[in-house]
C-alpha cells in the first residue's frame, strides 16, 4: 500500500534552515508528481510547493518562494523539502502528498497523504 | 490569487440528518476544485476531485456539485465518522497555487 512517511522537522531558531524528507513507498516514485502542504497549529491548510516526477519542474507559494526549495531523489524514492530563513510563521506540521492525476496527467488534488513533522520556530 | 471561502465556518447537524457545505471562488475555478476530510491528528482525505468526482473510497453520501466560483459537497444522512473539518481546494491556476479554503467544521448537534 502507499506510504508516504515524513521526517526532519524539529525545533529551530528564527533564520535558521531544516531539511525535511519523505520516503515513499507502495508505488513507482518516479511516475508522479508530489506536493507539501502545511499546517499552522490550529490553522488550515496552505499548499506550499509542488514537484513534477522528473523533478525538473518545481513550484512555490508566494509565501515561501525564495526560501523554500522542494526536491526529489527518484532513485532514493525520496522527496525533500529545503527551508532556510525560517520565520515563526512557518511553525506548522509539513505534509508531503502524492498528487493524483487524469488520464492527461492534470492534477486533480492530493490522493495521499504522509502524516506530518512538525517544525517549530522559536527563539 | 484566488481566495477561497467556505461557509459556514461551523456547522452543527444531528446524525443523520443532510449536511450541506459551501465553497465560493473569487474568481471562476471551472471545475477544477477539490474537498478534503480532515479528523483530529490525522492528515487529510482526498473526498472529492473535479468538482464531483468522488476519490476513491469515498462513501456515495458524499455529493460535490459546482462549478465556476460556486461549489457545494453535501453529505446526505451524516454517520458518526462524518464529523471533521472539510476543506476545499481550487487548482485552476497555471503555474499551479493550489489555494485552500479556511475550513469547515462540521460538528455533532
Amino acid at each position: 500500500q502507499v506510504q508516504l512517511v515524513e521526517s526532519g522537522g524539529g525545533l529551530v531558531k528564527p533564520g535558521g534552515s531544516l531539511r525535511l524528507s519523505c520516503a515513499a513507498s507502495g508505488f513507482t516514485f518516479s511516475d508522479h508528481y508530489m506536493g507539501w502542504i502545511r499546517q499552522a497549529p490550529g490553522k488550515g491548510l496552505e499548499w506550499v510547493s509542488y514537484i513534477s516526477d522528473s523533478g525538473n519542474t518545481r513550484y512555490y507559494a508566494d509565501s515561501v518562494k525564495g526560501r523554500f526549495t522542494i526536491s526529489r531523489d527518484n532513485a532514493k524514492n525520496s522527496l525533500y523539502l529545503q527551508i532556510n530563513s525560517l520565520r515563526a510563521e512557518d511553525t506548522a506540521v509539513y505534509y508531503c502528498a502524492r498528487a493524483l492525476e487524469d488520464s492527461g496527467g492534470y492534477y486533480q488534488g492530493f490522493e495521499y497523504w504522509g502524516q506530518g513533522t512538525l517544525v517549530t520556530v522559536s527563539s | 490569487e484566488v481566495v477561497m471561502a467556505q461557509s459556514p465556518a461551523t456547522l452543527s447537524v444531528s446524525p443523520g440528518e443532510r449536511a450541506t457545505l459551501s465553497c465560493r471562488a473569487s474568481q471562476s475555478v471551472s471545475s477544477n476544485l477539490a474537498w478534503y476530510q480532515q479528523k483530529p491528528g490525522q492528515a487529510p482525505r482526498l473526498l472529492i476531485y473535479g468538482a464531483s468526482t468522488r476519490a476513491t473510497g469515498t462513501p456515495a453520501r458524499f455529493t460535490g456539485s459546482g462549478s465556476g466560483t460556486e461549489f457545494t459537497l453535501t453529505i446526505s444522512s451524516l454517520q458518526s465518522e462524518d464529523f471533521a473539518v472539510y476543506y476545499c481546494q481550487q487548482y485552476n491556476n497555471w503555474p499551479p497555487m493550489y489555494t485552500f479554503g479556511q475550513g469547515t467544521k462540521l460538528e455533532i448537534k
